[in-house]
């Protein structure tokens, strides 16, 4: 079974810290994605990566930077929290090729910016 | 992107099939339709996906009529434990930088 890991459960830090979220994925994937997740909007894809120092924006990247410097590690960096970045985040894997591959999520991080 | 449209939420009963339908009037010829699960505290979860006509797995079914406007997932008598968010995705060949969930469908199976 694929196992996507993400090193935080839950996570409080203060407004204007540099925040750090680590995924790690154990199948070799090349595709790599970060979405928040807040109460009546679904998912939202902020940044994803296809392939090792390969990034590309999604919806919502204001704010955000990652770094992809291993395969299997796709770090999300909240460079001067702000409250508004309150939220569940996840991260998820797939293989490459076609699009439709199926995304395999990590259980998510809790983040609140006091 | 195609956007998906799709019940805010569902109540069903233990034993019962429910059938969550999903819109998507713009799907592209290339596009698939996938469905998650998400209980809470956890990600999503792959369900099934599809590209034409039904597709079944141990878990459910998924029916795409000819036109693709639209996908019905089928749950076979749900238990409790099917009480989830049930998210309708239309996905491309490509095009990973739109990719969007929605809010998804509540569904909540009562004893």
């Amino acid at each position: 079974d694929v196992k996507v890991t993400q090193s935080s459960r839950y996570l409080v830090k203060r407004t204007g810290e540099k925040v750090f979220l680590e995924c790690v994925q154990d199948m070799d994937h090349e595709n790599m994605f970060w979405y928040r997740q807040d109460p009546g909007l679904g998912l939202r894809l902020i940044y994803f990566s296809y392939d090792v120092k390969m990034k590309e924006k999604g919806d919502i990247p204001e704010g955000y930077s990652v770094s992809r410097e291993k395969k299997e590690r796709f770090s999300l960096i909240l460079e001067s929290a702000s409250t508004n970045q309150t939220s569940m985040y996840l991260c998820a894997s797939n293989s490459g090729g076609t699009g439709n591959q199926p995304q395999h999520f990590g259980d998510g991080t809790r983040l609140s910016i006091l | 992107l195609a956007k998906t449209t799709q019940p805010i939420s569902m109540d069903s009963y233990e034993g019962q099939e429910v059938n969550i339908t999903c819109s998507h009037n713009n799907i592209a010829t290339n596009d698939y339709i996938t469905w998650y699960q998400q209980f809470p505290s956890q990600g999503p979860r792959f369900i099934i996906q599809g590209y034409k006509t039904k597709v079944t797995n141990e878990v459910a079914s998924l029916f795409i009529p000819a036109d693709r406007k639209s996908s019905t997932l089928s749950l076979p008598r749900v238990s409790l434990s099917d009480t989830a968010v049930y998210y309708c995705l239309v996905v491309g060949t490509g095009g990973y930088n739109k990719l969007i969930f929605g809010a998804g469908t509540r569904l909540a199976v009562h004893p």
